[in-house]
């Protein structure tokens, strides 16, 4: 069955520094992931997501992923990091259910605080 | 712009209140899911929808009913509410294209904060 792995639950970065957020899966198909960003009060937004093709993917607001199948992992990063990019951060993975529909399953997130 | 709405962004709601949250979405989604949110523990599915009337089982379904008698409006419903549904109740929408859904991510609505005292 498929299940994702953040490993850090928060994550402490300086303005300009590189933000790192990761994300190991387990998937016995090849894996559709996303990553999705939620700030204060909202709902969730989708930042980028791998299905096949490029395993590096570019998303919004700088970020981008590389899909590793070797280390099952689809860590985030972004080179420097803003004010703006304090949020949770959520990895998520594809799971086929019944009838062929598909759900996404999510890791528990990591929430990434920036200080100037 | 896609949208999905939620009636409600904050409810305070007493033990054994029948509850009705409401998630209206304007983009024709055959998929909507209810998913509830708690520290630690990430995005729970509680029950989801493939289209109109119809809803299967999530992870969590316990003490939670759903109705999706439009395609658009997907409600999810407590029953009697207990204070360990206190949480955040998140409802998310998907497009199906060429009978595939597995490529396209879900577009969220802000979030209910629901508080059962």
């Amino acid at each position: 069955a498929q299940s994702v792995t953040q490993l850090g639950s928060h994550v402490s970065v300086s303005e300009g520094a590189l933000v790192l957020l990761r994300c190991n899966y387990s998937s016995s198909v090849p894996p559709y992931l996303f990553w999705y960003v939620q700030y204060p009060n909202q709902g969730l937004q989708l930042l980028l997501k791998y299905t096949t093709g490029a395993t590096l993917v570019k998303g919004i607001n700088g970020f981008e992923a590389e899909f590793k199948k070797s280390e099952t992992s689809f860590h985030l990063t972004k080179p420097s990091a803003h004010m703006s990019d304090a949020a949770e951060y959520f990895c998520a993975v594809s799971r086929i259910i019944t009838g062929g529909y598909n759900k996404l399953i999510f890791g528990a997130g990591t929430r990434l605080a920036v200080h100037p | 712009d896609v949208k999905v709405t939620q009636s409600s962004r904050y409810l305070v709601k007493r033990t054994g209140e029948k509850v009705f949250l409401e998630c209206v979405q304007d983009m024709d989604h055959e998929n909507m899911f209810w998913y509830r949110q708690d520290p630690g523990l990430g995005l729970r599915l509680i029950y989801f929808s493939y289209d109109v009337k119809m809803k299967e089982k999530g992870d969590i379904p316990e003490g939670y009913s759903v109705s999706r008698e439009k395609k658009e409006r997907f409600s999810l419903i407590l029953e009697s509410a207990s204070t360990n549904q206190t949480s955040m109740y998140l409802c998310a929408s998907r497009v199906i294209i060429q009978g595939l859904s597995q490529n396209y991510g879900y577009t969220f609505g802000s979030g209910t904060r629901l508080t059962v005292v």
